[in-house]
């Protein structure tokens, strides 16, 4: 099956930084989801990005489908972003699949 | 607009026991999903529906799990038996297009979280 695998593991930052994940798949995707799992758990929509570049505030994604890969910026980091980043992709293959990488933990601090 | 609503929040039960969940989707939301989520992991699509009919069921172990959507709308996941292992917390999402129409952005509701002692 298609692998997704996302990239730093974990990362640290100072309040005010910027940082960028990545999301790699191995496969054509219908759909690519960034989300955001806050720290009591709850799962947030940021972006539906088959492809092209969204800007939602001080985040943004772009998504190369051609290339297979995905990216989330998050500029001037607060420490409300911290938690955990999840890209899912969907695709066809007998019926739609969602499949979620391991994430990213990010830890902002004050 | 209400969001996803699951119940109960958490759940306490021994093993062998039945056990179920219920997920009320976002109004006007034809796609519904279980996924399971173990700690420091992705979630895992269990299974998919679209409006009453279960679209994708292949990773549903329906050997102890079995699912339901009648009439399309709000939907209940039961385990049983429940196995230690079954332990995590399990998500339910909903999305407004089905795979004919196009698929869209997923909400999540808050989950339930299980634990089998």
């Amino acid at each position: 099956g298609i692998q997704v695998e996302q990239s730093p593991p974990d990362l640290i930052l100072q309040e005010g930084a910027n940082s960028t994940l990545r999301c790699n798949f191995s496969d054509s995707v219908n759909n690519l989801q960034w989300f955001h799992q806050n720290p009591w758990g709850q799962l947030i929509n940021l972006f539906y990005i088959p492809s092209g570049t969204k800007q939602n505030g001080r985040l943004s994604a772009t998504t190369v489908a051609t290339e297979r890969y995905s990216l989330l910026y998050i500029s001037s980091s607060q420490t409300t972003d911290s938690g955990v980043y999840f890209c899912a992709v969907e695709r066809e293959t007998g019926g739609f699949k969602t499949i979620f990488g391991a994430g990213t933990r990010l830890f902002v601090k004050a | 607009e209400a969001g996803v609503v699951q119940s109960p929040r958490y759940k306490i039960i021994e093993k062998k026991q039945p056990v179920a969940f219920w997920c009320n989707p976002i109004s006007g939301h034809n796609t519904l999903y279980w996924y399971l989520q173990n700690l420091g992991q992705g979630p895992e699509l269990l299974i998919r529906y679209e409006n009453e009919e279960a679209v994708d069921d292949s990773q549903l172990p329906k050997d102890r799990f079995s699912a339901e959507r009648l009439k399309g709308v709000d939907s209940t996941l039961k385990i049983q038996p429940a196995e230690l292992g079954d332990s995590a917390v399990y998500l339910c999402a909903s999305s407004k297009g089905t795979s004919t129409e196009g698929t869209d952005t997923q909400y999540f509701g808050p989950g339930t979280r299980l634990t089998v002692l």
